[in-house]
């Protein structure tokens, strides 16, 4: 069974770069035709795509963040990352990995991790 | 970018209760759409994709139709365990995009 796990500082200074890791178990990151993205959640608010990888390496970004976004994966790690630069109270929020496959929703997601920014 | 609008925002229902929510989308997305149910401190969870395609393992009870524009996710006798926040989403085009959520609360 797949699983996703994020990990990464739970605490980032304004101006400063989100580093978050998705690690993938029970299966390989390179198998298959899938995109492995990443979605924040505000607190106390609604979801919001930032963008994805493929397993070819195209990646994908919400245009709203993409001058701030990298996405990039490790295969040799089973990993994906999601890099966010400049950050602001803005940018608190729950982020989840998942995985999603062409013509299909996201499914699994990781459990989420909380993203406090600070000034 | 594809707005996703869902309606009610907040719905409160009793245990036996159906339920239908409706999600619509600002241009057509063909049948590109996905339903999940999130529970508090929780993963949203996939339920339905392509519209109307359950996915396995999901109570019966859970339904989904439409195409184009206009969509409705339908709970067919609510449970104890369905009192959550529902989210429609689009994987059209990208950007993906989500509808604001709907909270089903007990009445």
């Amino acid at each position: 069974q797949l699983q996703l796990q994020e990990s990464g500082p739970g605490l980032v200074k304004s101006s400063e770069t989100l580093s978050l890791t998705c690690t993938v178990s029970g299966g390989s990151i390179s198998s298959g035709s899938y995109h492995w993205g990443w979605i924040r959640q505000p607190p106390g608010k609604g979801l919001a795509w930032i963008g994805a990888i493929s397993n070819s390496g195209n990646t994908y970004y919400s245009p709203s963040l993409k001058s701030r976004v990298t996405i990039s994966v490790d295969t040799s790690k089973n990993q994906f990352s999601l890099k966010l630069r400049s950050v602001t109270a803005a940018d608190a929020a729950v982020y989840y990995c998942a995985r999603r496959q062409y013509g299909d929703g996201f499914d699994p997601w990781g459990q989420g991790t909380l993203v406090t920014v600070s000034s | 970018d594809i707005q996703m609008t869902q309606s009610p925002s907040t719905l409160s229902a009793s245990v036996g209760d159906r339920v239908t929510i409706t999600c619509r989308a600002s241009q057509s997305i063909s049948s590109w759409l996905a339903w999940y149910q999130q529970k508090p401190g929780k993963a949203p969870k996939l339920l339905i994709q392509k519209a109307s395609n359950l996915k396995s393992g999901v109570p019966s009870t859970f339904s989904g139709s439409g195409s184009g524009t206009e969509f409705t996710l339908t709970i067919s006798s609510l449970q104890p365990d369905d009192f959550a926040t529902y989210y429609c989403q689009q994987y059209d085009s990208d950007p993906l995009t989500f509808g604001g959520g709907t909270k089903v609360e007990i009445k």
